[in-house]
């Protein structure tokens, strides 16, 4: 049973440029959330989609924008990259229904780097 | 905002010693208090969760404490070993939503 997969696990971008990560939910999972972590910081919300919409999101700018498709899977874009946008980005999945205990199943993680 | 205070930042335990993690939070909407482990390049694993209805809950050598009326919660490791070794996060959500609130982690280092 693969657990939620992310793609690459590492990326160099300069500032300016854009970037599309990628995440594959859990099996059974319809539901994908977004989190920034920071170096030394904990994961901080990002959005969350759910039948292919954004239902949720956290105090990040217009900059960062997803996709989800039909096969549950999301990309995470960011344009006009900062500095500040250096972290491990993560992907966790859930199904929906069992909103009530809220467990999210994180992936390893996409390390992006700004130079 | 910080809305999930952790503490402490870092923490060194001889093997076979208790390590406790702290956490307090301001939001009184928050009902849903997990904690995850994390271990160097790798993503957060969850560990155990409690909600505000239990004063505490235990899953093998791992016990959340949770005190609604000061708004506070602990995570009690028994036991420790060096493999939990490990950054470990304390975090929050309200009801029915996926916006987890995280603090900001605690290195736990267990000594041989």
């Amino acid at each position: 049973d693969a657990g939620v997969t992310q793609s690459p696990t590492h990326l160099i971008k300069t500032r300016g440029q854009q970037v599309t990560l990628r995440c594959s939910p859990k099996s059974g999972h319809d539901t994908v959330s977004w989190y920034q972590q920071a170096l030394g910081q904990g994961p901080q919300f990002i959005f969350q989609y759910y039948e292919e919409e954004e239902r949720q999101r956290g105090n990040f700018p217009d900059r960062f924008s997803g996709h989800q498709f039909p096969n549950y899977s999301s990309e995470l874009n960011v344009n006009a990259l900062l500095l500040g946008d250096s972290a491990l980005y993560l992907c966790a999945s859930s199904l929906y229904e069992t909103v009530i205990n809220q467990p999210q199943h994180f992936g390893d993680g996409t390390r992006l780097s700004i130079l | 905002q910080q809305q999930v205070k952790q503490s402490p930042q870092s923490l060194i335990v001889q093997k076979g010693g208790i390590s406790i993690i702290n956490c307090a939070y301001e939001n009184t909407a928050f009902d849903y208090f997990p904690w995850y482990q994390q271990f160097p390049g790798k993503g957060p694993a969850l560990l155990i969760a409690i909600r505000p209805d239990v004063s505490e809950k235990k899953e093998g050598r791992f016990t959340i404490s949770f005190n609604k009326s000061a708004k506070q919660f602990s995570l009690h490791i028994m036991d420790s070993q060096p493999g939990d070794s490990a950054t470990y996060f304390c975090a929050a959500a309200p009801r029915g939503n996926y916006k987890l609130t995280f603090g900001k982690g605690t290195l736990l280092t267990v000594n041989p």
